[in-house]
């Protein structure tokens, strides 16, 4: 089946460095990649939508200019989060799906520690 | 817009016990539903997915769901919980069929099975 690959699996960073995260589709071409943001015990809050070869749809509340996606081909989108602190810990996750009918896969997820 | 409602936060049962874990969603057109399982730590599995057709689908691991559009319902279940079940489950909702994959997550139930 399809998968989804993300990476690292964890990541602790000192205040105001900047993290990128990858999210790869392994065995399939996905044009478009979500990115969600899950807080402890809560769901999952969609963050942005990345479109390869353009800018990615960033829901309300949101800082584009904090978390920055790139979607440079069919197989990879990063999310980059700049001058990260202690508040953006969280755990985010991935996800693609192969055709519009199909359901999204997900990836294993990145547990950001921001000290 | 559209909401999905997941009744209980935390559900506990015995192993060997039903399993019975609540959804009931808001949508204006008719959705695809969708539950997906988290272990800790670790991106979402989907279960099950019901899009059009047969309101009963089944899932992996033994679980199905049963869509009721007069309820609004999408409960899942399994005849007797195992120990490997316990897990956090998500249902979810999408209702765009044409390039628009976002899904709407519930706030996730615990499932916790007593030995």
């Amino acid at each position: 089946g399809a998968v989804v690959s993300q990476h690292p699996s964890r990541v602790i960073c000192k205040s105001g460095t900047s993290v990128k995260i990858e999210c790869r589709s392994l065995d399939f071409q996905a044009t478009t990649m979500f990115w969600y943001r899950q807080f402890p015990k809560q769901s999952l809050m969609l963050m942005a939508t990345s479109n390869e070869g353009s800018k990615a749809t960033y829901e309300q509340g949101v800082e584009k200019d904090k978390f920055l996606i790139n979607h440079a081909s069919l197989t990879l989108s990063t999310l980059t989060v700049t001058s990260a602190h202690p508040e953006d810990s969280s755990f985010y996750i991935c996800s693609a799906s192969l055709e519009n009918n199909s359901p999204l896969h997900f990836g294993n997820g990145t547990r950001l520690t921001v000290t | 817009a559209q909401s999905v409602t997941q009744l209980g936060s935390h559900v506990s049962v015995s192993e060997g016990a039903l399993v019975l874990l609540r959804c009931n969603y808001s949508s204006s057109v008719p959705p695809y539903l969708f539950w997906y399982v988290q272990y800790p730590n670790q991106g979402l599995q989907l279960l099950l997915k019901y899009t059009t057709g047969a309101t009963l689908v089944k899932g992996i691991n033994g679980f199905e769901a049963e869509f009721k559009k007069s309820e609004t319902s999408f409960h899942l279940t399994k005849p007797s919980a195992h120990m490997s079940d316990a897990a956090e489950y998500f249902c979810a909702l999408k209702i765009s069929n044409f390039g628009n994959e976002k899904l709407t997550f519930g706030t996730g139930t615990r499932l916790t099975i007593i030995p």
